[in-house]
């Protein structure tokens, strides 16, 4: 498996900007995913970003910096329906299963 | 389009019994399919993938078995259910072979008395 590690809890105002950081170490890089998971449900899929830079996509945006082995998710304008908790995770290099980070929990506060 | 369903949404089980959760995907042919358990604040881990009917790959040591009876549809067994089998249970597939997004059922939360 891959080694992934982000932050556990995050909390933000209603309108602000909140940037959750994903570091990874992996023997072979496949890309790296962002899903967006609200309590007791399902995780959805947000991005994936093979290639480095940023990927804008509306409020939320994706950057990667592969020599760093690090990600991050930008989500701008805040709303209260934000509130989630946003998993990292990286395809294993051979069978491209997806190993999970713990999750970054974001509280948007009004 | 593709849509993928899991039942229960909810399950209270006595320790043990049995178990079984149903996933099926409609839509595709052929899709990959993954069994993932999620304990309360933690994040998700690996219990099974399948490639194809039958074919049935076990990531963690546990009392739970998989089986793929038909293409499109994955299942998650238990012959006696353990205090700790307790959780979020999670179906998910994905198309063809490397990275591919996976697509999450609603999932079943699993409560063991």
């Amino acid at each position: 498996g891959q080694n992934i590690d982000q932050p556990t809890e995050m909390t933000a105002t209603e309108g602000a900007i909140v940037q959750i950081n994903c570091t990874y170490q992996t023997s072979g890089f496949n890309g790296l995913f962002w899903y967006q998971q609200h309590a007791g449900e399902a995780p959805t899929f947000l991005s994936y970003n093979v290639l480095d830079g940023l990927e804008e996509k509306g409020r939320f945006s994706s950057f990667l910096s592969r020599s760093k082995g690090y990600s991050y998710l930008l989500l701008k304008e805040l709303q209260m329906k934000d509130s989630a908790s946003y998993l990292c995770a990286v395809p294993n290099s051979n069978d491209y299963k997806l190993s999970f980070g713990a999750g970054t929990t974001v509280t948007v506060r009004a | 389009s593709q849509t993928i369903h899991q039942w229960p949404a909810t399950l209270v089980q006595p320790v043990g019994s049995p178990l079984s959760l149903e996933c099926t995907v409609e839509g595709t042919s052929n899709p990959n399919l993954y069994w993932y358990r999620q304990a309360a604040g933690r994040g998700l881990q690996l219990l099974f993938y399948s490639v194809g009917i039958g074919q049935i790959s076990s990531e963690v040591p546990q009392n739970l078995s998989a089986s793929r009876p038909q293409d499109r549809q994955f299942i998650l067994s238990s012959k006696k259910l353990l205090l700790s089998d307790s959780g979020f249970y999670l179906c998910a597939w994905n198309m063809g072979t490397g990275a591919q997004p996976q697509h999450f059922g609603d999932g079943t939360r699993l409560s063991i008395l």
